[in-house]
């Protein structure tokens, strides 16, 4: 089975544009989580999506948005990208079972804004 | 919300000793407790995951104990490898409101010296 797959893998903005980031969950997994990573706030839960509706949100401003369609693929929005936008992204799916939920992660998104 | 701290952020040990990497959470409502390695340029891999009716989980080398009381869990790596190296992060996560939030630790970087 293939795995997470995120694209691009690298993206240079500057600011002031906005970016969409791509994630393609593993086959017949209908969850997708987004998170942001930095070296000064580690790992922080953005949002999930499960069948195209968003489940959870985190604390994130209203310039991070996403969606899911039909296919459990799932895009995720910066909009008016600031220099502390720049992180690594990262998509998680999952079946979305009971019981508890095993995510499994794309390598990500280096997005650099200058 | 939930809170998860990690100890130590960093650990180097010789190669064929063990490490143990340990993480408290705050919300007793959390229910399932993955362990994540990361390497430089991947993203998280699932490594281990235990769920709040076990106490501890083996798989080869690598264990996971969970103190529900205390809320505090552990990872345990005994004879370690130089392939051992990476970014450990732990992570909690309730599945109570219908979502599978992780919420995670700032990570341990582990150093295996040859």
């Amino acid at each position: 089975k293939a795995g997470v797959t995120q694209t691009p893998r690298y993206l240079i903005k500057t600011r002031g544009q906005q970016v969409t980031l791509s994630c393609s969950p593993i086959s017949g997994h209908r969850s997708v989580s987004w998170y942001q990573q930095t070296p000064g706030q580690g790992l922080q839960f953005l949002f999930e999506y499960f069948s195209e509706t968003q489940r959870n949100k985190g604390n994130f401003p209203g310039r991070f948005s996403g969606r899911q369609f039909s296919n459990s693929r799932s895009e995720m929005n910066v909009s008016t990208l600031e220099l502390g936008d720049s992180a690594l992204y990262l998509c998680a799916s999952s079946l979305a079972v009971g019981g508890g939920n095993i995510q499994y992660f794309g390598a990500g998104t280096r997005l650099s804004v200058l | 919300g939930e809170n998860v701290e990690q100890h130590p952020s960093t650990l180097s040990v010789q190669e064929g000793d063990s490490a143990v990497i340990k993480c408290t959470y705050s919300d007793s409502a959390s229910n399932y407790f993955p362990w994540y390695k990361q390497e430089l340029g991947k993203g998280p891999q699932l490594i281990i995951d235990i769920r709040s009716n076990v106490g501890e989980k083996k798989d080869q080398r690598i264990a996971v104990t969970l103190n529900k009381t205390a809320k505090h869990f552990s990872l345990h790596i005994t004879e370690t490898q130089p392939e051992d190296s990476a970014v450990y992060f732990c992570a909690a996560s309730s599945s109570g409101a219908g979502s599978y939030q992780l919420t995670f630790g700032k990570g341990t970087k582990l150093s295996v010296i040859p």
